[in-house]
């Protein structure tokens, strides 16, 4: 079974930073694509990025609105994936969560949320 | 630039069914869309992967319920014998590419 389980989120103040974290198991983390997706109070998801898996190069693509700010990375002998998330802005408020893509499917995490207070 | 269009809102009868849209932008009608439903106070789950000639491909333990198709830029859910569970927010997102998320239909079973 597939799972993916976040972590590190938070309180914090405007400007901090944070790194939060993906763990997954029950498939091959190796070959996998992560991907990071937010949803602000009451709104709905927003993509934030991703990071392709070693063999496909490990790409790392971003939404413009976070561009310059966050970082994925990965440590694939963890099973891990990492979202830094540098000089937030209160609009940076959200659930964080985690996702995974197969050639026929995709699964989520739980999220984590982080709150950025002014 | 790619954009996934959806109505705001949909609503249908307990035991009846219901088709929701997810229209893609000018030059991208070929792609390939996911369908993700996120229940109240839940987080989002995969439903579906709908491709341009209307096959789709659905998630491990999606009922018969839920099916997809596609006309054009179109991109269609289609949720039969709905029940009060189906009440929740259903969400296209762009497959393969970098992701880009419709704004979400809310869909009310009354």
């Amino acid at each position: 079974e597939v799972q993916l389980v976040e972590s590190g989120g938070g309180l914090v103040k405007s400007g901090e930073s944070l790194r939060l974290s993906c763990a997954g198991s029950g498939f091959i983390f190796t070959d996998a694509w992560m991907g990071w997706v937010r949803q602000a109070p009451g709104k709905g998801l927003e993509w934030v990025g991703r990071i392709k898996s070693k063999t496909d190069g490990e790409t790392r693509e971003y939404a413009e609105t976070v561009k310059g700010r966050f970082i994925i990375s990965r440590d694939d002998s963890e099973n891990t994936v990492y979202l830094q998330v540098n000089s937030l802005k209160t609009e940076d408020t959200a659930v964080y969560y985690c996702i995974t893509y197969s050639s026929k499917s995709a699964y989520w995490g739980l999220g984590t949320l982080v709150t950025v207070s002014s | 630039q790619l954009v996934l269009t959806q109505s705001p809102s949909a609503s249908a009868s307990l035991g009846a069914s219901v088709k929701l849209t997810c229209t893609l932008s000018s030059g991208h009608s070929s792609y390939t869309i996911a369908w993700h439903q996120q229940q109240p106070e839940k987080g989002p789950r995969y439903l579906m992967k709908v491709n341009s000639d209307g096959t789709h491909t659905k998630g491990d333990g999606i009922p018969d319920r839920f099916s997809g198709s596609s006309s054009g830029p179109e991109r269609y859910l289609t949720i039969s014998s709905l029940q009060s569970e189906d009440e929740a927010d259903y969400y296209c997102q762009t497959w393969g590419t970098a992701g880009v998320f419709g704004g979400g239909t809310k869909l009310t079973v009354l």
